[in-house]
């Protein structure tokens, strides 16, 4: 079962802070996030494994709330160059990587 | 520097036509996946391999197969093309998935098939 990304759409200004979160119905032990610019191939952002471990390079940061079956990625002081559909691809015991429907994020200067 | 390649970025192929896709991967990676990506439902797994000569089914086989004789190469074959099957391909691979441990996978650029 896919899980579910909010918001589906994003636009920001150079310089805004976006949230977008990940959800899932089943117990995780793992959280993938990627990003895809258009025409291109997803490329790995990071994984979080449970132990509400918090990730981050650069201004993107991540959360994982196991409890919860959560997890938000942080973008902030977002850059023209942060453009591209985030995926988020989650991973259970019982479930290989599922990947999100992605969440499309558009920066404008 | 890592690398994924597919034999072609865009494919245009007739209904009942068998459509061969190849991925490549020169990471030495055990793990390989083939996904259809469409709009608005993501990157949905076809099938994936493990091993030489080994598979299993993702969420989305039907009137698709497989086959890995190589370790560097993974294929995504269509018996008989539909226009259903038109969509983006994307190969990806990854180090071997043990118990507790998971990798980041590696995409390719994928391949635009369309069925006419």
């Amino acid at each position: 079962q896919q899980p579910v990304q909010s918001p589906q759409a994003v636009i920001l200004r150079e310089g805004e802070d976006a949230v977008i979160n990940c959800s899932s119905s089943k117990a995780l032990y793992s959280v993938h996030w990627y990003r895809q610019k258009h025409g291109e191939a997803p490329v790995f952002l990071m994984i979080l494994l449970k132990g509400g471990e918090q990730k981050g390079h650069d201004k993107i940061s991540a959360s994982f709330n196991e409890k919860k079956q959560q997890s938000s990625l942080y973008l902030t002081a977002s850059q023209l160059s942060y453009s591209g559909t985030y995926f988020c691809g989650t991973e259970s015991n019982t479930d290989k990587l599922i990947f999100g429907t992605g969440t499309r994020l558009q920066v404008f200067p | 520097d890592v690398k994924v390649t597919q034999s072609s970025r865009y494919l245009v192929k007739r209904t009942g036509e068998k459509v061969f896709l190849e991925c490549v991967q020169d990471m030495d990676h055990e793990n390989m996946f083939w996904y259809r990506q469409d709009p608005g439902l993501g990157l949905r797994l076809i099938y994936f391999s493990y091993d030489v000569k080994m598979k299993e089914k993702g969420d989305i086989p039907e009137g698709y197969s497989v086959s890995r004789e190589k370790k560097e190469r993974f294929s995504l074959i269509l018996e008989s093309a539909s226009t259903n099957q038109t969509s983006m391909y994307l190969c990806a691979s990854s180090l071997f998935l043990r118990q507790g441990a998971t990798y980041e996978q590696y995409f390719g650029p994928g391949t635009r098939l369309t069925v006419t």
